[in-house]
């Protein structure tokens, strides 16, 4: 069980246009889902807390018009980094916290995102 | 005070032995400490995790010690195998709130055949 999966694993896009990056609980419902940036060879990077039917919560620095998240349901959220350009390229990760289950996140397999 | 600092930076050992990697943190509210294990492309993978409740925990070969009073917890993988190899995260959070992590630096190990 909690398994997490994103869409798509792999995306490469021109700058100036939008993609968008799919983050679904499998096989439990999740009113809490994270979203992480990781560059290489570094740490996770929290970006925002997304909650099922409200508004998520960004970190300091990560801007919210640029990365539009969407938890429309306990079992999906939605990324989506507006006008990309060059320096938005990295691999986007989300998680899922198990309702319920306290602290414990999930993770998904991660997005490769590639601005040309 | 929120930092979780994590060493060392990278590891090798031989296959059979056991590597630890260690983490400190000073927020004395966080009270769950999980560990993640992240190969190339990929996303973490959680390993196990701790409460400050208990001083050590067991699950196949991979140990947590927790030490309460100096803040601090380690990750003890017991006969590594270069299938281990890769990069070893550990997170701090509270059990109240967003419940956000936050992680450490990374550990990239290496066992070696």
């Amino acid at each position: 069980g909690a398994v997490v999966s994103q869409h798509p694993s792999r995306v490469i896009c021109k700058s100036g246009t939008s993609v968008k990056i799919e983050c679904r609980s499998l096989d439990f419902q999740a009113t809490t889902m994270f979203w992480y940036r990781q560059f290489p060879k570094q740490s996770l990077m929290l970006m925002a807390t997304s909650n099922e039917g409200s508004k998520a919560t960004y970190e300091q620095g990560v801007e919210k018009d640029k990365f539009l998240i969407n938890h429309a349901s306990l079992t999906l959220s939605t990324l989506t980094v507006t006008s990309a350009h060059p320096e938005d390229s990295s691999f986007y990760i989300c998680s899922a916290r198990r309702t319920g289950v306290r602290e414990t996140q999930y993770f998904g397999p991660g997005t490769r995102l590639l601005v040309l | 005070q929120q930092q979780v600092k994590q060493s060392p930076q990278s590891l090798i050992v031989q296959k059979g032995g056991i590597p630890i990697i260690n983490c400190a943190y000073e927020n004395t509210a966080f009270d769950y400490f999980p560990w993640y294990q992240q190969f190339p492309g990929k996303g973490p993978a959680l390993l196990i995790a701790i409460r400050p409740d208990v001083s050590e925990k067991k699950e196949g070969r991979f140990t947590i010690s927790f030490n309460k009073s100096a803040k601090q917890f380690s990750l003890h993988i017991m006969d590594s195998q270069p299938g281990d190899s890769a990069t070893y995260f550990c997170a701090a959070s509270t059990s109240s709130g967003t419940y956000k992590y936050i992680f450490g630096t990374g550990t990239r190990l290496k066992v070696l055949a």
